[in-house]
Formats: C-alpha cells, sequence, structure tokens
C-alpha cells in the first residue's frame, strides 16, 4: 500500500478562494483523521471520521470549514472562504479503527495570501 | 492544562549521547503513539504501546499505564534523530506539546 496520499502537496491561494484538500486513507482503515498544525497552535485536530461517519467535527474552526468523506477510500476537506489565518499545514491520518496505530500523510502547506 | 504533557520542550545533546523523552498523560488511556516529526514535515510512527516496553534499532519507548508515563529513550543518538517527538493519546489522536530535539555532531 502507498499509505495516506493527500493532494496536492502545496497550494497556494488568495484570500476569498474556495481551498479543496484531499485524502486517500489505507485501504481497509475505518478511521480517518484531519489535523492542522501551524507555528503556534502545534497539531490540532479538526475532525474525524469511523466508517465514513464523521464523529468529531469540535475542533472545526468555524463554518468556513467542512469535510465530508462520500466512501472508504476518499475524503476532502474544504475551505470557503479562505483567509490568511488558514494558512497551516494539513495532515490527514488514518487507522485500522479508533484508539489504533495512526499513519499521516505528507500534509498539504496551504498558503493564503 | 493539556491532557498530554511532554518533557523538556526542547533538548540538545551531543553525537552518542543517551536521550530520554518523558511524556505524561491525564486521561486514561489503553496505549500510547510516539510519533516523529523531521524538519521536512512529515510525521512518521514510531511506537504504539500499551504495556512494558518496544524496541526498534536505538529507539526503545517504556510505558507504566498505573502511573500514566511514557518514556523515549534514543541510544547512541545521531544528528539524523534530530526531529520533533511527539506523544499522543489514541483517542482523538490527542497530542503532546511535542520535544525538539537537536542532536550536534
Amino acid at each position: 500500500d502507498a499509505g495516506v496520499i493527500q493532494s496536492p502537496r502545496h497550494e497556494v491561494t488568495e484570500m476569498g478562494q474556495e481551498v479543496t484538500l484531499r485524502c486517500k486513507p489505507i485501504s481497509g482503515h475505518n478511521s480517518l483523521f484531519w489535523y492542522r498544525q501551524t507555528m503556534m497552535r502545534g497539531l490540532e485536530l479538526l475532525i474525524y471520521f469511523n466508517n465514513n461517519v464523521p464523529i468529531d467535527d469540535s475542533g472545526m474552526p468555524e463554518d468556513r470549514f467542512s469535510a465530508k468523506m462520500p466512501n472508504a477510500s476518499f475524503s476532502t476537506l474544504k475551505i470557503q472562504p479562505s483567509e490568511p489565518r488558514d494558512s497551516a499545514v494539513y495532515f490527514c491520518a488514518s487507522s485500522l479503527r479508533v484508539n489504533t496505530e495512526a499513519f499521516f500523510g505528507q500534509g498539504t502547506r496551504l498558503t493564503v495570501v | 492544562k493539556n491532557e498530554v504533557e511532554q518533557s523538556p520542550q526542547n533538548l540538545t545533546a551531543q553525537e552518542g549521547e543517551f536521550i530520554t523523552i518523558n511524556c505524561s498523560y491525564s486521561v486514561g488511556i489503553s496505549a500510547l503513539h510516539w510519533l516523529q516529526q523531521h524538519p521536512g514535515g512529515g510525521i512518521v510512527s514510531l511506537f504504539m504501546l500499551s504495556s512494558g516496553k518496544k524496541k526498534h534499532g536505538r529507539l526503545i519507548a517504556t510505558i507504566n499505564i498505573q502511573e500514566k508515563h511514557s518514556s523515549l529513550h534514543i541510544t547512541a543518538s545521531h544528528p539524523r534523530d534530530s526531529a520533533v517527538y511527539i506523544c499522543a493519546v489514541p483517542e482523538k489522536l490527542t497530542f503532546g506539546t511535542g520535544t525538539r530535539l537537536t542532536i550536534i555532531p
């Protein structure tokens, strides 16, 4: 398996634009996590899914952020409209199930100018 | 107060030194996760352990569930071990603050 695959690796966009980040978890993994990492706040959990169902989205900063998992092999994190303070590295991780070892994608570095 | 606390936050050592990074947590867990993040940014899983000790190469992780404490040790440290080491509670992957390790040649 190629591991958790995220795209794009880098994204630069103008303030106000819609941004969509994509994640393909490891095949057979039932849990998927989205994280944001900044220098100021470190790694923060945004939302996690179990069997494609959002379980906890309390970390989603505001209504501009939304995440979907239409099937077991694909998830998206969307920011609309984007703002400069959304600039961060966004990581996706998957695990066989909740409370088991998690594997991370390479991350998407988002810059909103 | 964070549910997961790490110490030290920063550690600089000479090549070859024995390194210890500590992690304490306040929540009840059945296992703990150690992660490594290199300067390039990628996050790699090192260990997931629920009791006793695990060893992988020069890395050793121990955990005491009753005392809610885990340690990560690096023997014969090398500059390529320079990274941020993070402990995490598996439930929703609650992260510690991380320990930035720098090994000087």
